[in-house]
């Protein structure tokens, strides 16, 4: 079975740019959750969605939002970039429940110059 | 606000041997899991062992167990004949059981980068 899936891999940005992150859960997945990891700051939850909904939602600012499809796939934008937003971002997939594993991607590494 | 934390920034441990790894945990919720995390350079997150906090029994993973203590909010990971392969940056994370609604949010610690030497 394949595993979680995030593309692209690397991005380098300018500041004031936007950008989008995508990841594909392992099939049949319905829930995603979405970290960023910073040497600062760590790892911090952003949000997480479940069945096309947003679940759940961490302590960042209006300008990192996401979406979830109907096939479970799920994208992450974040506008006006700034350079703090530089960071590993990961995405992690189970099928929705606590009890169970949450399988992580290899994750994105943005850039923001 | 559930918060952990780890610690020791940096362990280090001779091949074969015996290392544990501390984290602390601060929740007035009564129902959560906990887990540990690797982060090898590749960057993939693997989970290591997970315990749910109504289990009183510790979890064992092979080389992995953990000693939770639960009045003493207190969760630590042992990795018993350490290889090689075990050098990685491991988390501490917490899961709260939301009633009412399910929650997949991890609540992670700073981590402890662990080296192994030869």
């Amino acid at each position: 079975k394949a595993g979680v899936t995030q593309t692209p891999r690397y991005l380098i940005k300018t500041r004031g740019q936007q950008v989008t992150l995508s990841c594909s859960p392992i099939s049949g997945h319905r829930s995603v959750s979405w970290y960023q990891q910073t040497p600062g700051q760590g790892l911090q939850f952003l949000f997480e969605y479940f069945s096309e909904t947003q679940r759940n939602k961490g302590n960042f600012p209006g300008r990192f939002s996401g979406r979830q499809f109907s096939n479970s796939r799920s994208e992450m934008n974040v506008s006006t970039l700034e350079l703090g937003d530089s960071a590993l971002y990961l995405c992690a997939s189970n099928f929705g429940r606590p009890q169970e594993t949450q399988y992580f991607g290899p994750g994105t590494r943005l850039l923001v110059l | 606000a559930q918060t952990v934390t780890q610690s020791q920034p940096e362990m280090s441990v001779q091949e074969a041997e015996t290392v544990t790894l501390s984290c602390t945990y601060d929740t007035s919720e009564s129902d959560y899991y906990l887990f540990w995390y690797k982060q090898p350079p590749s960057r993939q997150m693997i989970l290591v062992i997970r315990q749910e906090a109504y289990k009183q029994q510790n979890a064992t993973e092979n080389r992995f167990s953990v000693n939770f203590q639960k009045a003493a909010k207190s969760f630590s990971l042992k990795i018993s004949d350490s290889q090689l392969g075990d050098a990685a940056m491991y988390f501490c994370a917490y899961q709260g059981v939301r009633y009412g609604g399910a929650t997949n949010k991890l609540i992670f610690g700073t981590g402890t980068l662990l080296a192994v030497q030869p």
